[in-house]
């Protein structure tokens, strides 16, 4: 099945740094790439995702690369700001009867004013 | 519009004692998952849902967990003879159709002492 490697498993940049958070995932069938964000103790919520048709998507600060040669995507924040701090979670879709998706690991990200 | 909603958001079970946890996903969604969450760590897929029919329960982790969805909304988590390790944060979440954004609850934190 499906497997999901994040990393690094925590990241601390200065405030107005960039931060960049890699991930890897096994099955070539996967389509479906979003990253979640979650503050200690609420809720996943997405702040980005991105297709396998599209090699790269931008929202403001946040934009996701993907090389579906290589089975990577990566997620970059520029300009980071205190509020970013949180945990960030990469994940794939896989094709069962739905869209099921593997989490990575996730990674601690610490902007230090 | 109303997110997706979860109760209760903390239970503290007795060893060996049964548990209901539910969801009220978005309005509408046809899709609705649910995943548990260990400390530290990614979400963990348990089951899915289209409409009333768990078409993939492949990641509930022994027969003394159980979900349902009889009417195509509300969903109910069950963990029969509670055991220590199934202290976690169990997740609700729904999407629109398949292959579209999950949308996640605030999750319910379950401490088995």
């Amino acid at each position: 099945g499906e497997n999901v490697e994040q990393h690094p498993s925590t990241l601390s940049v200065q405030e107005g740094d960039s931060a960049v958070i890699k991930c890897t995932y096994s099955d070539s069938a996967s389509n479906y790439f979003p990253w979640y964000k979650q503050e200690l103790g609420k809720r996943p919520q997405l702040i980005i995702d991105i297709r396998s048709n599209v090699g790269e998507k931008k929202d403001q600060r946040i934009a996701v690369t993907l090389n579906k040669t290589a089975k990577h995507f990566s997620l970059h924040i520029t300009e980071t700001q205190p509020e970013d701090s949180a945990v960030y979670f990469c994940a794939a879709s896989i094709r069962n009867y739905g869209q099921n998706f593997v989490f990575g690991p996730g990674t601690r990200l610490s902007v230090l004013p | 519009g109303a997110g997706v909603s979860q109760s209760p958001r903390y239970k503290v079970a007795k060893r060996g004692q049964d548990v209901a946890l539910r969801c009220d996903p978005i309005s509408g969604h046809v899709s609705l998952f649910w995943y548990q969450q260990a400390l530290g760590q990614g979400p963990e897929f348990l089951t899915y849902f289209q409409n009333e029919a768990q078409l993939d329960k492949s990641g509930l982790p022994s027969d003394r967990f159980f979900a349902e969805r009889p009417e195509g909304s509300v969903s109910t988590l069950k963990i029969q003879r509670t055991q220590q390790e199934d202290s976690a944060v169990y997740l609700c979440a729904s999407s629109a159709s398949i292959g579209e954004t999950q949308y996640f609850g605030p999750g319910t934190r379950l401490l088995v002492l």
